[in-house]
């Protein structure tokens, strides 16, 4: 059982570039989130979906899209990265309590 | 507004000493709250969660946590740390509305041999 996988877990971009980041849970769980994690501020909730088919914003949504593609996956895009979204990205999904995936961890130039 | 804070950056603590890490909370309604751990280069994993219920939650590797409503309070403890304990922690609330977590800041335990 994999759990919540993320892809790819490390990536370099320059300024101005797109890139998708892909999450998928094998647990048949409804509800699923996109993190950010960045030193000395916790996480901060971008984006979630709470059913197949729905998606709302979070507390940092700006410069950053999602796509719940079915019930399985949950991918974020960044359509023109910038330095500030250099972080480590975590999908997550719910039943009880939070299920994490092990990051992406993203550096813009 | 559901939120959640852990005023300490940093806890040290000697292997074999009791250790506590602290949260507090503000929510509207019912609170639910959570602890997470997280290891270097991991995502977060699972400790404990307070729905309902006893004050006193026992949850994953000898920890628990205490609930304290009249202080709005969720601290985690151990009796006995370990070298192996050593990592970051979140305490987090949900927001049952809409099922979204608010997490802390997060605290790094230290514990030395």
């Amino acid at each position: 059982n994999a759990g919540v996988t993320q892809t790819p877990k490390f990536q370099v971009l320059k300024t101005g570039q797109s890139m998708t980041l892909q999450c998928a849970q094998d647990m048949n769980h409804n509800s699923m989130y996109w993190y950010r994690q960045d030193p000395g501020m916790g996480l901060r909730l971008i984006y979630y979906s709470a059913s197949e088919g729905t998606t709302d914003k979070g507390e940092v949504p700006n410069g950053y899209n999602v796509s719940r593609l079915n019930k399985r996956e949950f991918s974020l895009r960044l359509e023109s990265a910038a330095p500030s979204q250099t972080s480590v990205y975590f999908c997550a999904s719910l039943s009880g309590e939070l299920f994490f995936g092990e990051g992406s961890r993203l550096t813009v130039l | 507004a559901q939120s959640v804070a852990q005023p300490e950056d940093q806890v040290n603590v000697a292997e074999g000493n009791p250790l506590t890490v602290k949260c507090t909370y503000s929510v509207s309604g019912n609170p639910y709250l959570f602890w997470y751990v997280q290891y270097p280069n991991r995502g977060l994993q699972f400790l404990l969660k307070y729905i309902t219920g006893d004050n006193l939650v026992k949850g994953s590797y000898g920890f628990e946590a205490e609930f304290n409503k009249s202080q709005t309070s969720f601290h985690l403890k151990k009796p006995s740390a370990l070298v192996s304990d050593s990592a970051l922690y979140f305490c987090a609330v949900r927001d049952d509305n809409f099922n979204k977590f608010y997490f802390g800041s997060g605290t790094k335990l230290n514990v030395k041999p």
